[in-house]
């Protein structure tokens, strides 16, 4: 079984609509981090956590929430899915080593 | 702010020549410097990460990079190309101190000719 999962792994919706990405480890890290790319852009930091608790905003939250429910449970919202939210998302975990393991990506398409 | 940059948005090569790609970071320290690779369709897997000591470092898939500090770089070699090596490669720096995120650069596709 994979260390990161994702659901749903692939998401068409509307502008306007409310989207939930969900992402669970297995791997017992505190760690967990939401990315979003793009294409010529790489990957770029939308929230991390370090523990259910400690929720930090990456250089691009506008738009987005997150959610930590669990040590193993990381979500990330779109309230209102706009065009340019259409990317692909990732999620990571880490531990205090830093080398981030990461999950198989949720294509997500905002009409 | 950390920042990675990667110079070359695609590189092509040859089947069994061999392949350098170009990483380089702008940080005040040593970073903690990573080489990811995205096989189409999939996640990024770790190829190698370079924290302290020896400057040259061995990853899986006979992959190796070298960390120069005079040239604040790292950059990515692998004496001979498979066909399977072609993907999206991405370096990162982590700050290290009390930042524990990863900077990615943008990316290098490589294209690997028969």
């Amino acid at each position: 079984d994979a260390d990161v999962t994702q659901t749903p792994r692939n998401r068409i919706t509307k502008t306007g609509k409310r989207i939930m990405l969900e992402c669970s480890q297995t791997k017992g890290h505190d760690r967990m981090y939401w990315y979003r790319q793009d294409p010529g852009l790489g990957l770029r930091l939308i929230y991390y956590s370090f523990d259910v608790k400690d929720i930090n905003k990456g250089e691009i939250s506008d738009g987005y929430s997150v959610s930590r429910q669990a040590q193993a449970k990381f979500s990330l919202s779109l309230e209102s899915a706009i065009p340019n939210q259409t990317a692909l998302y990732f999620c990571a975990t880490s531990d205090h080593r830093w080398e981030q393991f990461f999950g198989p990506g949720t294509r997500l398409t905002v009409l | 702010a950390q920042s990675v940059t990667q110079p070359d948005i695609h590189i092509t090569v040859s089947e069994g020549a061999s392949l350098e790609l170009r990483c380089n970071y702008s940080y005040g320290a040593t970073p903690y410097l990573f080489w990811y690779v995205q096989s189409p369709g999939q996640g990024l897997q770790l190829l190698l990460k370079y924290f302290s000591g020896d400057t040259l470092v061995q990853g899986i898939k006979g992959f190796e990079a070298e960390f120069k500090r005079s040239q604040s770089s790292f950059n990515l070699r692998k004496p001979s190309v498979h066909w399977s090596d072609a993907a999206e490669y991405f370096c990162a720096v982590e700050g290290g101190g009390s930042n524990y995120k990863l900077t990615f650069g943008k990316g290098t596709l490589l294209t690997v000719n028969p």
